[in-house]
């Protein structure tokens, strides 16, 4: 089975360049997940998703960021523009509510430099 | 505001050597979740706790949750450098999932 995909891996831009990182969850997660990563600290919630609706969008730095998942399966978040410091790793994570134990599984992550 | 500390957060051992990382969160949850990360990797889940007093194990590493004190931890038992690594642990509260900021484990052969 297929774990959580997300591209690019890496990305480097110019700050005030937009940006667009996309998640494939784990096929039947009706749960996705996007997380913020800096160096060194835990991931951080930006949003969750519960098959299309986002249910907590609280984290999220709405003046820059959107997100979206359109038919509750893929999703994407945006940055535009992008500043020096939203380099960090932007992890996407899926899970099945109701499922064993509720495991979140995570992508490998979307490596952002901003330059 | 829920607030999850780990403790510590750097922890350099011996091989062969047991030691416990703890998690301590500050509002009612029953559901706590330990990761692994290794350098440049995502993140690997290594237990889910559902209940007041579960525990759980694989392999040198064990888990437990106490729901009352508000404390989860994550025994390592005759470390080998393999464990080497980043473990975070995850509370549930609200359906809204806090980390911790990491235990940065470095094992010596």
């Amino acid at each position: 089975e297929a774990g959580v995909v997300q591209s690019p891996r890496y990305k480097i831009i110019e700050k005030k360049q937009p940006v667009a990182f996309w998640c494939n969850p784990i096929s039947g997660h009706n749960t996705l997940y996007w997380y913020l990563q800096n160096l060194g600290q835990g991931p951080e919630l930006l949003i969750r998703y519960e098959n299309e609706e986002a249910v907590d969008d609280s984290q999220l730095p709405k003046d820059r960021f959107s997100a979206e998942r359109l038919k509750g399966v893929d999703s994407t978040l945006k940055i535009q523009p992008a500043e020096l410091g939203d380099s960090a790793v932007y992890l996407c994570a899926s899970s099945s509510r109701g499922g064993p134990g509720n495991t979140i599984y995570f992508g490998e992550g979307s490596w952002l430099t901003v330059v | 505001e829920l607030k999850v500390e780990q403790n510590p957060l750097f922890l350099s051992m011996q091989e062969g050597k047991n030691y416990t990382i703890y998690c301590n969160y500050s509002t009612t949850s029953d559901r706590l979740y330990w990761y692994r990360q290794d350098p440049g990797k995502s993140l690997e889940s290594l237990f889910v706790l559902l209940s007041n007093g579960a525990v759980k194990q694989e392999g040198r590493l064990m888990a437990s949750l106490d729901t009352k004190a508000r404390l989860s931890t994550l025994h390592i038992t005759a470390a080998v450098h393999d464990l080497s690594a980043t473990y975070f642990c995850a509370v549930d509260a609200d359906d809204k999932i806090i980390f911790g900021k990491g235990t940065r484990l470095h094992i010596l052969p």
